[in-house]
């Protein structure tokens, strides 16, 4: 079964509005990855937190962490129509060198 | 550099046929790894290795090979290909053991099963 599941799974956003997608987890983690999909492209690193930090920022992306309730969620502010993507978290269980990806959100931001 | 590449873009096979996937990267990554993406079920790890010589199962092993000879390659078979093998591959790298570096990802073989 998959380590991650996103929610939700489909959000459709106008531009300029802020898009809030989640993860949750299930195992103890090293760190927390989000990944950008285009569609029927590979996958782009987005953000990488580590389980000893709560928040972080990367210009119009912050992720958050909650290890305590094995949660973590990205905002992308101010969104633009290029956003438009599958957005997915990946995380690798503590003492494991596999990282397992979540089932993604799909994103449609509006012109 | 040159990154993930895989080989071939798309490829249609009949039920039973065996064929093998290729993937390569050029950054001197230990870490290789498979995945296949279905239709709403986000990627699902088939294998992985940890440098050359070493492989080890994901989450959904069965009906593939895999073999690390050397660093930059990190071949999948399908031993005998059935429909439920219909999917996207990716190949990702990741530089260093420790999980603490993003992984690059190749753009994808996409496979059919007749």
């Amino acid at each position: 079964s998959q380590q991650g599941e996103e929610d939700p799974q489909a959000l459709s956003i106008q531009e300029g509005e802020n898009a809030t997608m989640n993860c949750s987890y299930k195992t103890s983690i090293n760190n927390l990855q989000w990944y950008r999909q285009n569609s029927g492209r590979g996958l782009v690193h987005l953000i990488l937190i580590r389980s000893n930090e709560r928040e972080k920022h990367s210009g119009r992306l912050r992720v958050t962490l909650d290890t305590s309730k094995k949660s973590s969620s990205l905002l992308i502010t101010a969104s633009r129509a290029a956003d438009t993507a599958s957005y997915f978290c990946a995380t690798a269980a503590s003492g494991t060198y596999k990282y397992i990806f979540g089932t993604g959100t799909r994103l449609k931001v509006l012109a | 550099n040159a990154g993930v590449t895989q080989t071939p873009k798309f490829q249609v096979l009949k039920t039973g046929q065996s064929m093998t996937l290729q993937c390569a990267q050029d950054m001197n990554h230990e870490y290789m790894s498979w995945y296949r993406q279905d239709p709403g079920m986000g990627l699902r790890l088939i294998h992985y290795s940890v440098g050359a010589g070493i492989t080890d199962q994901g989450e959904v092993p069965n009906g593939y090979n895999v073999s690390r000879s050397t660093t930059e390659d990190f071949p999948l078979r399908l031993l005998s290909a059935a429909p439920s093998q219909t999917s996207v591959y990716f190949c990702a790298s990741r530089g260093g053991l420790a999980g603490y570096n993003e992984q690059f990802f190749g753009p994808g073989t996409r496979l059919t099963v007749l």
